[in-house]
């Protein structure tokens, strides 16, 4: 059983550019998860995917979108980089129609913005 | 007013003290979560409790559901229990998005 995985670890973009971080669920799971981590701060949802489709949003501005493909990998995507955007994007992954709701979580990808 | 409150914000402790970290909350929630995350970002997942009390290893976590009150203790603390702890909840409904608090960083002092 593998877990979850992100990719890339590091990026550094410019202002106004656009990034795609990519997100393998764990076997067996079929919802993912984004969260953004701002330095000293607890992580924020961003939104949900299962099933391929959104299933719940955070409080982010629609430059951020995903998508989720058949096999449950993800990507999140941002355009029109902000610097404030700089943080910590954490996927995770769940199995959502059983009674835990425990989620795994991938090591993360740290995005730098200049 | 964040939704999830923790306390202490940084705590260092000499290595085998008794810790304590507690974590307060203002809404209904699904479960209650507590996770690590080690220098580098990885998150674990350490609990996730609805009701009474759960062990495993050296921690321990309670929650008290009528009073929005979770904790989470170490026994016999040691050096590699240095991290963030993180707790967060699951609102319920639709989605199981978790809500943070911002974390208790503890070092464990040799």
């Amino acid at each position: 059983e593998t877990g979850v995985t992100q990719s890339p670890t590091h990026l550094i973009k410019t202002r106004g550019q656009q990034v795609t971080l990519r997100c393998s669920s764990q076997s067996g799971h079929n919802t993912v998860s984004w969260y953004q981590q701002a330095l000293g701060q607890g992580p924020q949802f961003i939104f949900q995917y299962y099933r391929e489709e959104e299933n719940g949003r955070g409080n982010f501005p629609p430059r951020f979108s995903g998508l989720q493909f058949p096999n449950y990998s993800s990507e999140l995507n941002v355009n029109a980089l902000e610097l404030d955007d700089s943080a910590l994007y954490l996927c995770a992954s769940s199995f959502a129609g059983v009674a835990s709701n425990e989620q795994f979580f991938g090591p993360g990808t740290r995005l730098t913005v200049l | 007013k964040n939704e999830v409150e923790q306390s202490p914000q940084n705590l260092t402790a000499q290595e085998g003290e008794f810790i304590t970290i507690n974590c307060s909350y203002s809404v209904g929630i699904s479960a209650l979560h507590w996770l690590q995350q080690h220098p580098g970002g990885g998150i674990v997942s350490l609990f996730m409790l609805s009701s009474g009390k759960k062990k495993h290893g050296r921690l321990i976590a309670t929650i008290n559901i009528q009073e929005k009150h979770s904790s989470l203790h170490i026994t016999a603390s040691h050096p590699r229990d240095s991290a963030v702890y993180i707790c967060a909840f699951s609102p319920g409904g639709a989605t199981n998005k978790l809500i943070f608090g911002t974390g208790t960083l503890l070092a464990v002092q040799p």
